[in-house]
């Protein structure tokens, strides 16, 4: 079975560009999480999917940033106009649901804003 | 709200010596909780659950973890490390009232003398 897959591995970009990520979650996974995790830290929660809803995006800087799970299956999240502090490792989990609160995480996207 | 406190940064230890990781949560209820771990460039890769019953957990790779609610702890530990298991490790606390979010805390990275 293939775990959560995401893409790309790494992306560098100047300061004011956009950038987008993508991640397909596991097959029947319908929660599906993006963290945030700066260098030499935790990772921190982002927004939450069930399904197709954005249930808890408290966390998400809405300014500059937004995500979208249309179908409840992959999702996108977006930075515009990135940061120099936005450079850190995104990473994208998913879980079954139904009360079991394992998470599966994918290798993450490493991002440097130069 | 919860958190997840360890104590120890760095640790070093030699190989075929005994690891114990220090985790403190802050949690209102039941906790679920878990050890994670993370090799450079990777994802995290889930080592142990507590969800209930026996307080003493097996999990991959020769680990160990022990829920002491009197202490509000969750220690991981390891009988005899070796060298590929240098990493960093994360405990987290999943709350199933607040939508299976997990919160982590910062890490503790672990080097391994041969």
């Amino acid at each position: 079975e293939a775990g959560v897959v995401q893409s790309p591995r790494y992306k560098i970009i100047e300061k004011k560009q956009p950038v987008a990520f993508w991640c397909n979650p596991i097959s029947g996974h319908n929660t599906l999480y993006w963290y945030l995790q700066n260098l030499g830290q935790g990772p921190e929660l982002l927004i939450r999917y069930e399904n197709e809803e954005a249930v808890d995006d408290s966390q998400l800087p809405k300014d500059r940033f937004s995500a979208e799970r249309l179908k409840g299956v992959d999702s996108t999240l977006k930075i515009q106009p990135a940061e120099l502090g936005d450079s850190a490792v995104y990473l994208c989990a998913s879980s079954p649901g139904q009360g079991n609160t394992e998470a599966f995480f994918g290798q993450g996207t490493r991002l440097t804003v130069v | 709200a919860q958190s997840v406190t360890q104590p120890d940064i760095h640790i070093t230890v030699s190989e075929g010596a005994s690891l114990e990781l220090r985790c403190n949560y802050s949690y209102g209820a039941t906790p679920y909780l878990f050890w994670y771990v993370q090799s450079p460039g990777q994802g995290l890769q889930l080592l142990l659950k507590y969800f209930s019953g026996d307080t003493l957990v097996q999990g991959i790779k020769g680990f160990e973890a022990e829920f002491k609610r009197s202490q509000s702890s969750f220690n991981l530990r390891k009988p005899s490390v070796h060298w590929s298991d240098a990493a960093e490790y994360f405990c987290a606390v999943g709350a199933q009232a607040a939508g299976n979010k997990l919160t982590f805390g910062g890490g503790t990275r672990v080097l391994v003398k041969p």
